[in-house]
């Protein structure tokens, strides 16, 4: 457990609003992603940091932005909701090698209305 | 491109069964990572194992094993004498390392449902 939360658990949207969806870890790991996961795909990378304002796009990046102030914090931002954005998002963090598994947070619904 | 195909979308057994799930890969990289998750219903995700490429044993963990197979490029997850606590989502996934960045790539999931 590397102590992640992620607020809000569950939220109700509409069209066309802004979103915003935090994460936080306690393990002052520097590498940070955020997924999606929809069914029959598995997770998907939205977009992940690899330090303090340091960011980058990841397979499903349209329509997302991030933005990482502090190590501890990764916030997700929707900057206009859509109906396929409906999802359940989940926050990770994990070392620099590939051998280091993730660990996630409890995951955040988001319902687009 | 990294793939991770999980071929069995729902299985169905009875408890006290044994059951594969199965996954396989695709990468061109020759140093890689393969994972397992849980999803309970409860919807966290949990980490079961790592494994490397460098590393073809099969690992046993209670009543979990998991057989690595570079030649067949399968990293197949057998549960045995499953039990209702193992309904579960379970995912296999991968690790591209990718400029210097460590990022999974995931399957679809399996979604297992074990009957008392």
């Amino acid at each position: 457990d590397a102590g992640i939360t992620q607020s809000p658990r569950h939220k109700v949207t509409e069209t066309g609003t802004p979103v915003t969806l935090r994460c936080h870890q306690t393990e002052n790991h520097r590498y940070m992603y955020w997924y999606r996961q929809d069914p029959g795909h598995g997770l998907r990378l939205i977009h992940y940091s690899y330090g303090v304002k340091d960011t980058d796009k990841g397979e499903v990046s349209d329509g997302y932005s991030v933005s990482r102030s502090k190590t501890e914090d990764f916030l997700l931002t929707l900057e206009s909701a859509t109906s396929s954005q409906t999802s359940v998002y989940f926050c990770a963090t994990g070392g620099f090698s590939p051998s280091y598994e993730q660990y996630f947070g409890p995951g955040t619904r988001l319902t687009v209305t | 491109a990294q793939k991770v195909t999980q071929a069995q979308t729902e299985i169905s057994v009875v408890e006290k069964e044994d059951v594969t799930l199965d996954c396989v890969y695709e990468t061109r990289d020759t140093t890689y990572y393969l994972f397992w998750y849980k999803q309970p219903p409860s919807g966290e995700l949990v980490f079961l194992i790592r494994r490397n490429s460098f590393d073809e044993q099969n690992e046993i963990s209670g009543r979990y094993s998991w057989n690595f197979q570079k030649s067949t490029s399968s990293f197949n997850f057998t549960i045995t004498a499953s039990q209702v606590v193992d309904s579960a989502v379970y995912f296999c996934a991968l690790s591209e390392f990718s400029g210097g960045y460590n990022k999974l790539i995931f399957g679809a999931g399996t979604r297992l449902a074990v009957h008392p």
